[in-house]
């Protein structure tokens, strides 16, 4: 099976940096998603990571490390249309179906 | 088309009633996933298509629920019966793979509420 952890809420900062980590437990990995959420809407890309490693894009970034079940999605420069739910979702070798966790609810203030 | 469409955008059903939700992904695009997010709760993925291999199926939560895709892009989620508990979000995605690396882009869903 499939476990994934997210901090329910964070708060931040408009102009900070702020960093979302989501670990896993799965058996077979073969790449992580992160999502943007406004409340009221569709899901909305932001990264796809299967190897180790940092990608940058924009003022959003994101890491992972298979070896530790952990990845982290990094904003920069917050404004304050990043106020969102940030979703972490898993595939499985073999799977092509993502196991979502239950998202992490960001608010940035003034 | 601009992206991934989903109709009808608000379904209110009696409980008991078939309903049937349509997805158009974005053209060219040969994957198709449907989610279901229930008030409060992440992703519950249903079901995958790709290009004309047999769709993934495992995620459908009963035999009630059955999608269909035809000539490889439009797809149909009929849930058969439906339950107050099927009341969710239904969601569908398109991807593209280039270089390995996956793009999913999500359609604004169906809001299904079963009275």
């Amino acid at each position: 099976g499939q476990n994934i952890d997210q901090p329910t809420e964070m708060t931040a900062t408009e102009g900070a940096i702020v960093q979302i980590n989501c670990t896993y437990q799965t058996s077979g990995f073969n790449g992580l998603f992160w999502y943007q959420q406004h409340a009221g809407e569709a899901p909305t890309f932001l990264s796809y990571n299967v190897l180790d490693g940092l990608e940058e894009k924009g003022r959003f970034s994101s890491f992972l490390s298979r070896s530790k079940g952990y990845s982290y999605l990094l904003l920069k420069e917050l404004q304050m249309k990043d106020s969102a739910s940030y979703l972490c979702a898993v595939r499985r070798t073999g799977f092509q179906k993502l196991v979502f966790g239950t998202g992490t609810r960001l608010l940035v203030s003034p | 088309g601009a992206g991934v469409s989903q109709s009808p955008s608000n379904k209110v059903t009696e409980k008991g009633k078939d309903v049937e939700l349509r997805c158009d992904p974005i053209s060219g695009h040969t994957a198709l996933y449907w989610y279901r997010q229930s008030l409060g709760q992440g992703l519950e993925f249903l079901i995958y298509f790709q290009g004309n291999s047999a769709p993934d199926k495992s995620g459908l939560p009963s035999d009630r629920f059955s999608a269909e895709r035809t000539g490889g892009s439009v797809s149909t989620l009929t849930i058969q019966r439906t339950q107050q508990e099927d009341s969710a979000v239904y969601l569908c995605a398109s991807s593209l793979t280039s270089g390995g690396k996956e793009t999913q882009y999500f359609g604004p869903g169906t809001r299904l509420l079963v009275l």
